[in-house]
């Protein structure tokens, strides 16, 4: 099966910091998510993103398909940034089941 | 539409009890996904239907675990025997199935096997 993997597995950034998490899979993808899991255990639907560039606010993502990454840019970091990253694929691109890195940790503090 | 709902948010139970979850999918969606998250990892594929057909099973979800998915609303995860192992964050998911929308979480349901 397909393989997720995501670096680096832990980030610590001061605020106001700018990082980017990638996210590298080992086969072709028809659908690509990030999401962001709060400390208390939500996921959060930040892009869906199989190819091209998508913006929202302070958070970016790019997708590569062809090279098989995907990129997440966060701009001027807050603590509430703090969490776990992940990315999340669906190579049969029906809709069907996601397959998740490992995740990226991110620790913001002030 | 309040999103996708997972109801218990936590259960406590004795190795060997049956336990039962529940979750409510956003309401036009036709896909629904449940995932076991375990700490410090990512999120597990289980099951998924569309409406009422349940289209795939992973090869963890054991004897022990059945889902229904009754008139392709809401959906039950079941875990019979249960046992120390079974401890995780169960997740439960919903997707319009085409659109480009991706997939909504709900809260989950932490279940602690004692």
């Amino acid at each position: 099966g397909i393989q997720v993997e995501q670096s680096p597995p832990d980030l610590i950034l001061q605020e106001g910091a700018n990082s980017t998490l990638r996210c590298n899979f080992s086969d072709s993808v028809n659908n690509l998510q990030w999401f962001h899991q709060n400390p208390w255990g939500q996921l959060i639907n930040l892009f869906y993103i199989p190819s091209g560039t998508k913006q929202n606010g302070r958070l970016s993502a790019t997708t590569v398909a062809t090279e098989r990454y995907s990129l997440l840019y966060i701009s001027s970091s807050q603590t509430t940034d703090s969490g776990v990253y992940f990315c999340a694929v669906d190579e049969s691109g029906g809709y069907n089941k996601l397959i998740f890195g490992a995740g990226t940790r991110l620790a913001v503090h002030p | 539409d309040t999103g996708v709902s997972q109801d218990p948010r936590h259960k406590i139970t004795k190795r060997g009890q049956n336990v039962t979850f529940r979750c409510d999918p956003i309401s036009e969606h036709n896909r629904l996904y449940w995932y076991r998250q375990t700490l410090g990892q990512g999120p597990e594929f289980l099951t998924y239907f569309q409406n009422e057909a349940q289209l795939e099973k992973s090869r963890l979800l054991s004897d022990r675990f059945s889902a229904e998915r009754p008139k392709g609303s809401f959906s039950t995860l079941e875990i019979q025997r249960t046992e120390q192992g079974d401890s995780a964050m169960y997740l439960c998911a919903s997707s319009p199935g085409t659109g480009g929308y991706g997939y909504t979480f709900g809260s989950g349901t932490r279940l602690t096997v004692v």
